[in-house]
């Protein structure tokens, strides 16, 4: 069975840092594409940012490019997201979720989210 | 970006009735090479993840009840629920994954009239 666990989720103030991660079991890790998208109180969903199985490829949003560093560490089965330099408007609950296959943006299974909350 | 627009926002149907949602993209999804769309539907209820429910605009996914279909092609697509159970209270998210960014409707809230 699938499972996508995140952790990481804080009160921060602005301008502080939060590095979030997602521990995967249930499937070859290594094998698959996998992202991070946030949905911030009351909102829809928004599209943060990918890596491919390797984690030589990755994708960020614009609202997140420059601040935010996806990784992954096969050994552990684990996904990461340094979240640097936060904002107000980057209070939200993250989602990991996992890519049907490579380069196919099908999001087939979900973990239960962490919240983030940037406040002073 | 490719922008997509649900409508309604908001539906309150009867259980045992129709509910349709539609969704609307700023650009086609439409692969010609493959003639695919590539348009999702997600379902969330509360408290919870989302779930895939449809994929390629009609491809029901496993477990997923038969009274939930999907149709359209290009930028106009529809989530139809032909018998609205008490369980399928939930938002409704189309998403494109045609090209980055991957984008999101704004989300359909479906409640029992």
């Amino acid at each position: 069975e699938v499972q996508l666990v995140e952790a990481g989720g804080d009160l921060v103030q602005p301008g502080g840092s939060l590095r979030l991660s997602c521990a995967a079991s249930g499937f070859t890790f290594s094998s698959e594409a996998m992202t991070w998208v946030r949905q911030a109180p009351g909102k829809g969903l928004e599209w943060v940012s990918d890596i491919s199985g390797s984690g030589a490829g990755t994708y960020y949003a614009d609202s997140v490019r420059g601040r935010f560093t996806i990784s992954r560490d096969i050994s552990k089965n684990t996904l990461f997201l340094q979240m640097n330099s936060l904002r107000a408007e980057d209070t939200a609950i993250y989602y990991c979720a996992k890519l049907r296959e490579q380069g196919l943006a099908l999001l087939d299974y979900w973990g239960r989210g962490t919240l983030v909350t940037v406040s002073s | 970006d490719i922008v997509m627009t649900q409508s309604p926002d908001s539906l309150a149907v009867s259980l045992g009735e129709r509910a349709t949602i539609n969704c609307k993209s700023s650009q086609s999804v439409l692969y010609s090479s493959n003639n695919k769309n590539y348009l999702a539907w997600y379902q969330q209820k509360r408290g919870q993840p989302p779930k895939l429910i449809i994929s390629w605009a009609s491809t029901r996914e496993s477990g997923v009840p038969d009274r939930f279909s999907g149709s359209g092609s290009g930028t106009d697509f529809t989530l139809i629920i032909s018998s609205l159970q008490a369980e399928d209270v939930a938002v409704y998210y189309c998403q494109q994954y045609y090209t980055t960014p991957y984008t999101f409707g704004q989300g359909t809230k479906l409640e029992i009239k």
